[in-house]
């Protein structure tokens, strides 16, 4: 199992411009989520899906755009990017009686 | 709305001290996580609580809860510097959703 893969590492995006990241899972959890983690804030939830077809928002969803078309798949789409979108994007996933496994992260920064 | 506070935010220890992390939440809870997280890295899961008074060990660190009173406490004994990276909770709730909400994390830093 490669557990949750997240692309790319790292990213440059100037403002106004779009891009999706990738969160892809191999582990059959029905779980999902995606969090962004900025300094002395702890992680923020941005939006969720709790399997293929249903997503929810979060805590901070706007500016993010989120789809769930397939149980491994669950991309996190900037629609216009902002300076306030520099962070450190983390993806999540979980069956329902378990724990949840994070992706390594992807830094972006919006200039 | 669900509320997860740490405290402290920061802590330098000397090592072979011991020390308490603090992790106070507002409603109740179906399930308590600890994290460590080292700079530029993801989120390592060390311990899962799933109910009152339940207490985990790993190594130097040890874990309760304490459901009754909305709080969790992850101790730290005779710390080394290994231990030096940022502690988070994580609080999720079927009353709202299921949803992890995080405290804002322990910074701790453990000086030879």
């Amino acid at each position: 199992n490669a557990g949750v893969t997240q692309t790319p590492k790292f990213q440059v995006l100037k403002t106004g411009q779009s891009m999706t990241l990738q969160c892809a899972q191999d582990m059959n959890h029905e779980y999902m989520s995606w969090y962004r983690q900025d300094p002395g804030m702890g992680l923020r939830l941005i939006h969720y899906s709790v399997g293929a077809g249903i997503t929810d928002q979060g805590e901070v969803p706007n500016g993010y755009n989120v789809s769930r078309s397939t149980t491994e798949d669950f991309p996190l789409r900037l629609l216009s990017a902002a300076p306030s979108q520099t962070s450190v994007y983390f993806c999540a996933s979980r069956i329902v009686t378990g724990g949840y496994t994070f992706g390594s992260g992807t830094r972006l920064t919006v200039v | 709305e669900l509320k997860v506070e740490q405290n402290p935010l920061f802590l330098s220890m000397q090592e072979g001290k011991n020390y308490t992390i603090y992790c106070n939440y507002s409603t109740t809870s179906d399930r308590l996580y600890w994290y460590r997280q080292d700079p530029g890295k993801s989120l390592e899961s060390l311990f899962v609580l799933l109910s009152n008074g339940a207490v985990k060990q790993e190594g130097r660190l040890m874990a309760s809860l304490d459901t009754k009173a909305r709080l969790s406490t992850l101790h730290i004994t005779a710390a080394v510097h290994d231990l030096s990276a940022t502690y988070f909770c994580a609080v999720s709730s079927m009353e709202y959703g299921n949803k992890l909400v995080f405290g804002a994390g322990t910074i701790l830093r453990v000086k030879s």
